[in-house]
């Protein structure tokens, strides 16, 4: 089993949709990132978190420790927001640090 | 601020060859680390450095291996290339945890 689990693998949506994506984890972890991939393979970030929530702009994501879960909203989906959202967590009394969900392709339709 | 550099963007090399990528971090940037991306395998983290210093190493052979200098540039090497290194090689700078990636290097071996 996976360390890092995100769902779903593919998600289809009608712009304006309110888009919800999943990372759960397994693992103690120190901090969670979540990262978005482009075609052509830049990885932006896009939040940080150790607890809580954070927003910018018409990006949520919640993090819940207790239950090892965090969650990316996407609230008025743009065609824009295309891409590869990947899940990544930092790992507590590791050697190896860091390591990544596989990723949750999304597509926006016009 | 400029952003993370990484040099070359594409490479070719063949089986048994070996090869190495530069990175150039982000200006007051410390940490530098390393990850490999595969249609596969998804985003697998390599190795960290820190002030010239390695400070966490991911689940790979020795083959794998790398450096920085004191002005926080990294390069990493592979050597004796084989066929599933065919990659793309990212690398990231941080302050804190935060990662900012570079474009990466896209490795076709052959």
């Amino acid at each position: 089993k996976n360390e890092v689990e995100q769902s779903p693998q593919n998600l289809t949506a009608q712009e304006g949709e309110f888009i919800t994506i999943n990372c759960s984890y397994s693992v103690g972890i120190s901090a969670l990132h979540w990262l978005q991939q482009h075609p052509g393979g830049g990885i932006v970030s896009l939040f940080m978190l150790s607890s809580g929530k954070k927003k910018h702009g018409r990006l949520i994501a919640t993090i819940n420790i207790q239950e090892k879960h965090s969650s990316l909203h996407i609230t008025a989906s743009h065609p824009r927001d295309s891409a590869v959202y990947i899940c990544a967590v930092f790992l507590m009394n590791r050697d190896d640090k860091i390591i990544f969900g596989k990723g949750t392709r999304l597509h926006i339709l016009p | 601020k400029a952003g993370v550099t990484q040099t070359p963007r594409y490479l070719i090399k063949t089986r048994g060859q070996q090869v190495t990528l530069s990175c150039s971090p982000i200006s007051g940037h410390r940490s530098v680390s390393w990850y490999q991306q595969t249609p596969g395998q998804g985003l697998q983290f390599l190795f960290e450095y820190f002030s010239e210093t390695q400070r966490n190493k991911g689940n790979f052979p020795g083959r794998f291996s790398g450096r920085q200098f004191s002005n926080s540039r990294s390069e990493m090497n592979v050597s004796t290339l084989e066929l599933g290194d065919s990659a793309l090689y990212l690398c990231a700078s941080s302050l804190y945890y935060e990662q900012y990636f570079g474009p990466g290097t896209r490795l076709t071996v052959t």
